[in-house]
């Protein structure tokens, strides 16, 4: 099994400015044939269930604002919100569907 | 406009059984694939299992290997978890997810709660 790893496992960033959320991948989720991460980003807001930010390791879902940005590739991995704003405050997970599907444990995501 | 709902979910004791259903409306059910995926109290995600459109392959996770089964009714826009053996690890918040034609979730039902208690 692929075991998703993320850092740190929460973090308070003051409104305006940069959170970054990492993900370790314990096999690359690189799909050769086609040069795909399978990586993606969900926010999940207390009460809520999963929402999709971020597909292909850095490809933006329909709807999510351009302040989240994912980059990396094969086992490295990291979520940007470039200024966090009140309702960003969420727990973020990556999740890779390379092989079946495996989460990363969870980043709380407040505010200082 | 993509819609999933769960039911099914109860208070059930130790080694019981219990049926999820998942309604599907607003695409064509068929052509994609589904997972179930939960969250117990607290914690994080935990994908569970998953189907293709036309069921010809079927995985599950090793917590719930020989338990659960997935199954689903194309005709009636329906995805199931049969759970048996019930323990009370499978306390949790259980979701369907679509699986997107770029092959990430795309779209999450709200949940249903199963709780294993005596």
């Amino acid at each position: 099994d692929i075991v998703m790893t993320q850092s740190p496992d929460s973090l308070a960033v003051s409104l305006g400015e940069r959170a970054t959320i990492n993900c370790k991948s314990s096999q690359s989720v690189l799909y050769s044939s086609n040069n795909k991460n399978y990586l993606a980003w969900f926010q999940q807001k207390p009460g809520q269930p999963p929402k999709l930010l971020i597909y292909w390791a850095s490809a933006r879902e329909s709807g999510v604002p351009d302040r989240f940005s994912g980059s990396g590739s094969g086992t490295d991995f990291t979520l940007t919100i470039s200024s966090l704003q009140a309702e960003d405050v969420a727990v973020y997970y990556c999740q890779q569907y390379y092989n079946s599907r495996t989460f990363g444990q969870g980043t709380k995501v407040e505010i200082k | 406009e993509v819609q999933l709902v769960e039911s099914g979910g109860d208070l059930v004791q130790p080694g019981g059984s219990l049926r999820l259903s998942c309604a599907a409306s607003g695409f064509i059910f068929s052509s994609y694939g589904m997972n179930w995926v939960r969250q117990a109290p607290g914690k994080g995600l935990e994908w569970v299992s998953h189907i293709s459109g036309s069921s010809t392959t079927i995985h599950y996770a090793d917590s719930v290997k020989g338990r659960f089964t997935i199954s689903r009714d194309n005709a009636k826009n329906s995805l199931f978890l049969q759970m048996n053996s019930l323990r009370n690890e499978d306390t949790a918040v259980y979701y369907c997810a679509r699986v997107g034609e770029l092959l990430s979730d795309d779209y999450w039902g709200q949940g249903t709660l199963v709780i294993v208690s005596s």
